[in-house]
């Protein structure tokens, strides 16, 4: 399997414009899950999803951001309108029903975005 | 809420030497935890995880954790590093949601860096 992953590496945008990440997960997993990692704040969980629906969105930093899972293999982050205060390292995880229990998530390479 | 506490931001070790990594968590409910690796430029990866089995727990690479209950800690080992072995280490509690999935809460992180 290739594992889970994520498309751009690097994004670099200027503040205004919009900013999608993507992920693809690993197949047979159906537990998604995006983090943010900065120095200031360490690795936060953003959103996660199940079954293509979203269980949890409370780690969405405010309305800027939107995430979507339009099926079992596709997910995207949305920044919209982007600012400096983005600029982060985005990563994709996924997790089998299994592996759920126990918390095992398999994490992508992860983007990293810078913002000017 | 659970919360994890990692002393020691970095960690420098000569190679051949003992690695300590030091986790400390807070848990209202028996946890999991769970220590993850990141390399450079890479996504997390499982080192191991305590799942209320053996509180000695064996992992990849050499590295090993055990749980004290009496402490709340769960302090990461290897007998003899190795160059390979720098990267950044991540300890993580498992913190259960209404949703019924067990959310990982990651501590800041401990980068060790190995020299000859």
């Amino acid at each position: 399997d290739a594992g889970v992953i994520q498309s751009p590496r690097h994004e670099v945008t200027e503040m205004g414009q919009e900013v999608t990440l993507r992920c693809k997960p690993i197949s047979g997993h159906d537990y998604l899950f995006w983090y943010r990692q900065t120095m200031m704040r360490g690795l936060e969980l953003l959103i996660y999803f199940n079954n293509n629906v979203p269980i949890d969105d409370s780690g969405m930093p405010e309305d800027r951001f939107s995430a979507k899972m339009p099926n079992a293999s596709f997910s995207t982050l949305k920044i919209q309108p982007s600012e400096p205060r983005d600029s982060a390292v985005y990563f994709c995880a996924s997790s089998s029903p299994v592996q759920v229990t126990y918390n095992e998530q398999f994490f992508g390479p992860g983007t990293r975005l810078t913002v000017l | 809420a659970q919360s994890v506490t990692q002393l020691g931001s970095h960690v420098s070790v000569s190679e051949g030497a003992l690695v300590l990594l030091r986790c400390n968590y807070s848990s209202s409910v028996p946890p999991y935890l769970f220590w993850y690796v990141q390399y450079p430029n890479q996504g997390l990866q499982l080192l191991l995880k305590y799942t209320s089995a053996a509180t000695l727990v064996k992992g990849i690479n050499g590295f090993e954790a055990e749980f004290k209950k009496s402490e709340t800690s769960f302090h990461l080992t290897k007998p003899s590093a190795h160059m390979s072995d720098a990267a950044e280490y991540f300890c993580a509690v498992s913190d259960p949601d209404p949703g019924g999935y067990n959310k990982l809460i990651f501590g800041a992180g401990t980068r060790l860096a190995v020299h000859p």
